[in-house]
């Protein structure tokens, strides 16, 4: 079993539709949870921490469940430049381990 | 402020050849991390510099050695490149181990 696993879509949504994305992690004693964007052939790009308690950043908003081990990425009112594939990253002891991604294409 | 850089942008080498990669990380960062990436695949940790030391490594073999400079730049080698040394090598630079910024990666293709 991968430590970090995520479906890898492709999910393939209109314009201002609403998106989640969801990231289950295989070690309890993992310490801080990410989510990052990865353009085509482009690194990625930290698109947000996840916090405990949740947190939200415009139109994006994070959630971790430590009981269930699982992180989930909400995307609201997508845009066409939303595209992308988006990495779940989970942290133990200054190892990152990153999710396959899940490619989201919005069209018009 | 310039953000990670990596060089080169590209390189062809030959099975059985080594190579060396290198990672300038960004303003005010002390830690360097290195990824390969495949393609369709998410980035594989591969090791941490901090301090000039290794801090940590994933599964990857001692072919796969690394270095930190007092500048905190920092270096990956491979030695006997195989075939499926093929891959985007990533390097990311942080404040100790938050929130991590990437390069834009070298492309490595084997032969």
């Amino acid at each position: 079993r991968k430590e970090v696993e995520q479906d890898p879509g492709p999910f393939n949504v209109p314009e201002g539709a609403t998106v989640a994305f969801n990231c289950t992690y295989s070690n309890s004693a993992s310490q801080s949870f990410f989510w990052y964007r990865q353009d085509c052939r482009k690194e990625p790009k930290l698109l947000m921490s996840v916090y405990s308690s949740g947190n939200e950043d415009g139109r994006f908003t994070a959630q971790l469940n430590r009981a269930s081990q699982y992180i989930s990425l909400l995307i609201r009112d997508s845009k066409l430049s939303d595209s992308a594939t988006y990495l779940c990253v989970v942290n133990r002891n200054n190892d990152m381990r990153f999710g396959a991604g899940t490619r989201l294409t919005v069209k018009p | 402020d310039a953000g990670v850089t990596q060089s080169p942008t590209h390189l062809i080498k030959t099975r059985g050849q080594q190579v060396t990669l290198r990672c300038s990380p960004k303003s005010g960062h002390d830690t360097v991390s290195w990824y390969q990436q495949a393609l369709g695949q998410g980035p594989q940790f591969i090791f941490q510099y901090y301090e000039e030391e290794e801090r940590q490594r994933g599964n990857f073999p001692d072919r796969f050695s690394g270095h930190q400079f007092p500048n905190y730049s920092s270096e990956l080698n491979v030695n006997a490149l195989l075939l499926g040394d093929s891959a985007l090598y990533l390097c990311a630079s942080s404040i100790l181990s938050y929130e991590q910024y990437f390069g834009p990666g070298t492309r490595l293709t084997v032969t």
